[in-house]
């Protein structure tokens, strides 16, 4: 089944530590998205890729980095700059960047202990 | 910038109730229009969606009607299931928002039997 998958569903991470949300899709989209939610809060873009090898910025990138090798993989990094990291992030894609309907993964919770 | 206000959740109902969600938006041109639905621990899923002015999207049940003269997007269904509870977002994307998805702040919805 196609589809979008991201891992781990739970992650813990100590305070100062860099750790990388994984997001894989097999729909041969172009355009994928991470977003943030925090409870009582719709999501927030954090980054986007409208194509491999390139990506810009969202609402609230700092303490953010991706990457776009592939066309199906898009690894979110949150780094230790990220001042309160603990949120659930969701990773979608779309067709292209005009094509309306986005796809998402089932999320990751990120928990700072 | 473009935005996306929500009915204030949350809302509980009894099984069969009638349901309404408010929606109303502020956005450059003519955006489209989307409910996307949120079960407990997982991602979104694209609900319903209308492109155009009186435009009426509808699935499962539920429908919404693109008013473009007042500016809103409300979304109904006549008869709720304990099986409606989750968390609804409505969503816009615009030229404004530069073709990126921009969500209200969500609507968390229980339906009791």
């Amino acid at each position: 089944d196609g589809g979008i998958t991201q891992s781990p569903k739970y992650l813990f991470r100590k305070e100062g530590q860099n750790v990388t949300l994984s997001c894989e899709q097999n729909l041969n989209h172009d355009a994928m998205y991470w977003y943030r939610q925090d409870p009582g809060q719709g999501l927030r873009l954090i980054y986007y890729s409208q194509i491999v090898n390139d990506f810009q910025k969202g609402d609230i990138a700092e303490g953010y980095s991706v990457s776009r090798e592939k066309k199906e993989s898009f690894p979110l990094t949150v780094t230790s700059a990220q001042k309160n990291p603990t949120a659930f992030y969701l990773c979608a894609s779309s067709i292209g960047p005009e094509n309306t309907e986005a796809f998402f993964g089932q999320g990751t919770r990120l928990t700072v202990v | 910038g473009d935005s996306v206000t929500q009915m204030e959740g949350p809302v509980t109902l009894s099984e069969e109730a009638f349901l309404t969600i408010n929606c109303t938006y502020t956005a450059t041109g003519y955006p489209s229009l989307f409910w996307y639905v949120q079960y407990p621990g997982e991602g979104l899923q694209l609900l319903l969606k209308a492109t155009k002015a009186d435009d009426k999207g509808s699935n499962k049940g539920f429908e919404a009607t693109y008013r473009k003269e007042t500016t809103s997007f409300h979304l109904e269904k006549g008869s709720v299931q304990v099986s409606d509870s989750a968390v609804y977002f409505c969503a816009l994307i615009s030229s404004g928002s530069a073709r990126q998805l921009t969500f209200g702040s969500g609507t968390q919805l229980t339906v009791l039997p």
